[in-house]
């Protein structure tokens, strides 16, 4: 299976808001509510995010929220800081027990 | 706290072979699926093989399947990955990845191993 199709870059201003997205196809993110974010700071531990679409994990800040509508899902940053830079990666359940990612989207804080 | 830490990593010839360990600790390590992940250089994430829990069997990307083998030691709480038949495109880190208990994210995550595979 092919990987998600996300936005390579993203960027926004400090307090501003950012939406990225993550295309897939019937198979994948609009056939299962299996999507997860990801953020990445690189050489750290990627950070679970939101995950089964729109459910944020205990700790992340409710700045950040996901969304699907078809094929693609949504992930919005609101209120952006600083420390929001780095990159967002999706993911979604493919089936035949597989997990398809992303291609990544590098978010900059202007 | 969940705790996962990935060693192992090195650097290898095209053709050889290499065993990944991650040793888990902080929960109960055999009622959660495990994952490998990788990142290669300048690139991506990508999946590359899972080994269920609850008894349940293992499964592959296809750009590993028949090379690589997910294995894991509930005695020990230790997942390994060994990799056989290395390509240059391999290279990458490795992450260690649980699950969370429906199985349907990545819940948490290990720092990493990077693997080289070059002459």
């Amino acid at each position: 299976q092919s990987a998600l199709t996300q936005p390579p870059s993203a960027s926004g201003s400090p307090g501003q808001s950012v939406t990225i997205s993550c295309t897939g196809t019937s198979s994948d993110v609009g056939g299962y509510n299996f999507v997860s974010w990801y953020q990445h700071h690189p050489g750290k531990a990627p950070k679970l995010m939101i995950y089964e679409v729109n459910t944020r994990p205990s700790g992340v800040p409710d700045r950040f929220s996901g969304s699907k509508s078809g094929n693609t899902a949504f992930l919005t940053v609101s209120g952006l800081q600083a420390e929001d830079e780095a990159d967002y990666y999706c993911s979604s359940y493919g089936g035949r027990n597989n997990m398809i990612f992303g291609g990544g989207t590098k978010l900059t804080v202007l | 706290e969940v705790q996962l830490f990935e060693s192992g990593g090195g650097l290898v010839q095209p053709g050889g072979s290499l065993r990944l360990s991650c040793a888990a600790s902080g929960y109960i390590f055999n009622n959660y699926a495990m994952n490998w992940v990788r990142q290669a250089p300048g690139k991506g994430l990508e999946w590359v093989s899972v080994f269920n829990g609850g008894g349940g069997g293992p499964n592959y990307a296809d750009s590993v399947r028949g090379r690589f083998t997910i294995s894991r030691d509930n005695s020990r709480n230790t997942l390994y990955l060994q990799m056989n038949s290395l390509r240059v495109e391999d290279t990458a880190v490795y992450y260690c990845v649980k699950e969370n208990l429906p199985g349907t994210t990545f819940e948490h995550w290990g720092q990493g191993t990077l693997v080289t595979v070059s002459s």
